[in-house]
């Protein structure tokens, strides 16, 4: 069955630091993609960037960027540069070729960005 | 500006009474999902409808129904609600449900209290 491993609960970072929100999943499916989330505490889920099991480059998107290693697999969301509207809950999802249809999520990590 | 739009915000509704959901998206996307989130957790999937018609239902409890008059359109009908039933309704749309790299576009959200 698929799974996605959030095990940071919390996350703390100084304004204009980088930070690294650890994300690790289980499939058995060759096909898969990976995606993050930004959910602040309006309550929208806001898709940030997305990484193929195939692609060869790790994915970047503005201030985002994934560090994909995939014998690992592992898929951490590096935020550079943080700035104060980066706090909010992060999620990790996973859809792979078998559940298409689901778009499985980790438990999240809430980031709060500090001046 | 999220291309998904879920009315209404917020919602309080009694234990007798029937209220809707609605969700639009102007994407051409041929997927619509909703989810339930809960405080602190990920969002977990009710429904999910492929091109108009129903393909997925996670045994969600009947007081729930889904309904999708047309391709940009999905409500949730509401009626004899619990008070554990208060929670975020998420509205989604996928280009397809078949594709690993689609993305899922969420709405904003509405909060339902159930009183």
């Amino acid at each position: 069955a698929q799974k996605i491993t959030q095990t940071q609960p919390g996350m703390f970072v100084q304004e204009k630091e980088a930070v690294t929100l650890d994300c690790t999943y289980d499939t058995s499916d060759p096909s898969y993609g990976l995606f993050w989330y930004k959910q602040p505490s309006s309550g929208e889920m806001i898709f940030l960037i997305y990484q193929g099991s195939y692609d060869q480059q790790n994915a970047t998107e503005g201030r985002y960027s994934l560090n994909f290693q995939k014998a690992r697999k592992s898929a951490n969301l590096v935020i550079s540069a943080s700035q104060l509207g980066d706090s909010a809950m992060y999620f990790c999802a996973m859809r792979d070729i078998y559940n298409t249809d689901k778009l499985i999520f980790g438990t999240g990590t809430r980031l709060q960005v500090f001046p | 500006d999220t291309e998904v739009t879920q009315t209404p915000k917020h919602l309080v509704m009694g234990m007798t009474n029937k209220k809707s959901l609605k969700c639009e998206q102007h994407m051409g996307h041929r997927a619509m999902y909703w989810y339930k989130q809960k405080a602190k957790k990920p969002p977990e999937l009710m429904f999910v409808y492929s091109y108009e018609k129903l393909s997925i239902n996670e045994s969600v409890p009947s007081r729930f129904s889904p309904e999708c008059p047309n391709s940009s359109l999905l409500n949730l009908h509401l009626h004899a609600l619990q008070p554990e039933d208060s929670a975020l309704y998420l509205c989604a749309s996928s280009q397809d449900r078949s594709l690993v790299n689609s993305p899922l576009h969420f709405g904003n959200g509405t909060r339902l209290t159930v009183t």
